[in-house]
């Protein structure tokens, strides 16, 4: 089945700084690649995904890009800012309805101001 | 915005007792999945579920669990005798044409 690898576990930076979240995956037959943003005791918020006919996505402050040969995506943040901070999950799918979305153990984004 | 609600928000139990927790879809969705976080962490899946029946299921969803749509909104998972170690928040999620899933606002089970 898909393992879903996601590094760092704990990113801090300065307001205003750039942070990058790295995945890798397991499954090649996997092509969906969603991120969820989770506050602390609240649910998972999808906030970009990327197919994987699709290198890379932007949505304002956000990115995402995705190796497909080498089977890792990432998320970049730019211009952070403190309600940025919360744990991010990457997640991984198979093109196969009803199949299971594995996530990442998730990275704790503090950013202080 | 249509909302994935799961109720009840906490639920008590003591160990060796079944709960039931419950969740209404998105209602034009047509796959639910129910996962479970222990606090600190990652969001593990347990079931997956479409027309009726269990599409995926992970290693952790044993004999214990068993989900079902009773009617044609309600999707429940039923824990038979709960363990210490099934404390976690559980998520419902549901998932329309596209691959988009979107969670609801989980129930938070504790086991004494």
């Amino acid at each position: 089945g898909e393992n879903v690898e996601q590094h760092p576990s704990t990113l801090s930076v300065q307001e205003g700084d750039s942070a990058v979240i790295k995945c890798t995956y397991s499954d090649s037959a996997s092509n969906y690649f969603p991120w969820y943003k989770q506050e602390l005791g609240k649910r998972p918020q999808l906030i970009i995904d990327i197919r994987s006919n699709v290198g890379e996505k932007k949505d304002q402050r956000i990115a995402v890009t995705l190796n497909k040969t080498a089977k890792h995506f990432s998320l970049h943040i730019t211009e952070t800012q403190p309600e940025d901070s919360a744990v991010y999950f990457c997640a991984a799918l198979r093109d196969q309805a009803g199949t299971a979305l594995i996530f990442g153990k998730g990275t704790t984004l503090s950013v202080s101001s | 915005e249509p909302e994935v609600t799961q109720t009840p928000s906490h639920q008590v139990t003591q160990m060796g007792q079944e709960v039931i927790l419950r969740c209404v879809p998105i209602s034009n969705h047509l796959y639910f999945y129910w996962y479970r976080q222990i606090l600190g962490q990652k969001v593990e899946f347990l079931v997956s579920f479409y027309n009726n029946e269990i599409s995926e299921k992970s290693e952790i969803f044993d004999d214990q669990f068993s989900v079902e749509r009773p009617d044609g909104s309600n999707f429940t998972l039923k824990i038979r005798s709960t363990k210490l170690e099934d404390s976690a928040m559980y998520f419902c999620a549901s998932q329309g044409p596209i691959e988009k899933l979107f969670f609801g606002s989980g129930t938070q089970l504790s086991v004494l």
